[in-house]
């Protein structure tokens, strides 16, 4: 088993939906979350992170943590063309220990 | 500007020759990675290091080598390279916090690389 899963996709949205990413993970010790966006042949970018349970909200991205079932999903609301990226599952499982999903490639259609 | 760079940022090369790609970050980061991304695998960590003289195996460090002799740098080496770590390869750095642990990782531009 994966230490991340993620739907590698991919996701198509109409432009202006939500967008619903899900990730889940296997260590229940894992501490810290994070959502990066890559576009295709660039480097990562944080943007989100949570680290409680529940909800946390910046802009159009919401971040949700659920211990208790290992999920973390972002929601995109009003999804935009240039939302159009991979979307990496990242976590702390221990003090200097990461892992990554392999990610879901998100379409958004005009 | 703060940043991660990285050099080369492409490079084709032949099996066995030895070559080095540098990593540098101007942020005064502890922790410093490198990861490799290959399709349908996505990010796997290589090696890191949580300071000067301090480095340690990731999840693929086989035909790898690392140093971190300054703070700010961070060169991976493959010694004999061989096809199968044709791949784009991240460098990464990330600051200690308060408790002593790490989170959010700052990427360079990437290194695409293709061995003969």
């Amino acid at each position: 088993q994966k230490e991340v899963e993620q739907n590698s996709g991919p996701l198509s949205v109409p432009e202006g939906a939500i967008a619903s990413l899900n990730c889940t993970y296997s260590d229940r010790g894992s501490q810290s979350f994070f959502w990066y966006r890559q576009y295709s042949g660039k480097s990562p970018e944080l943007i989100m992170s949570i680290y409680s349970n529940g909800d946390k909200e910046d802009g159009r991205f919401t971040a949700q943590l659920n211990k208790a079932s290992q999920y973390v999903s972002l929601l995109i609301r009003d999804s935009q063309p240039s939302d159009s990226a991979t979307y990496l599952c990242h976590l702390r499982v221990s003090f200097n220990k990461f892992y990554f999903g392999s990610g879901t490639k998100l379409n958004v259609k005009p | 500007e703060a940043q991660v760079t990285q050099n080369p940022r492409y490079l084709i090369t032949v099996t066995g020759k030895k070559l080095t790609v540098t990593c540098s970050q101007n942020m005064n980061h502890e922790y410093m990675s490198w990861y490799r991304q290959d399709p349908g695998l996505g990010l796997r960590q290589i090696y890191y290091s949580m300071n000067v003289e301090v480095t340690d195996k990731g999840d693929v460090p086989e035909g790898y080598k690392v140093s971190r002799k300054e703070k700010r740098n961070f060169p991976l080496i493959l010694e004999s390279p061989s096809p199968n770590q044709t791949s784009l390869y991240f460098c990464a750095s990330s600051p200690r916090l308060a408790g002593g642990s790490y989170n959010e990782q700052f990427f360079g531009p990437g290194t695409r690389l293709t061995v003969l």
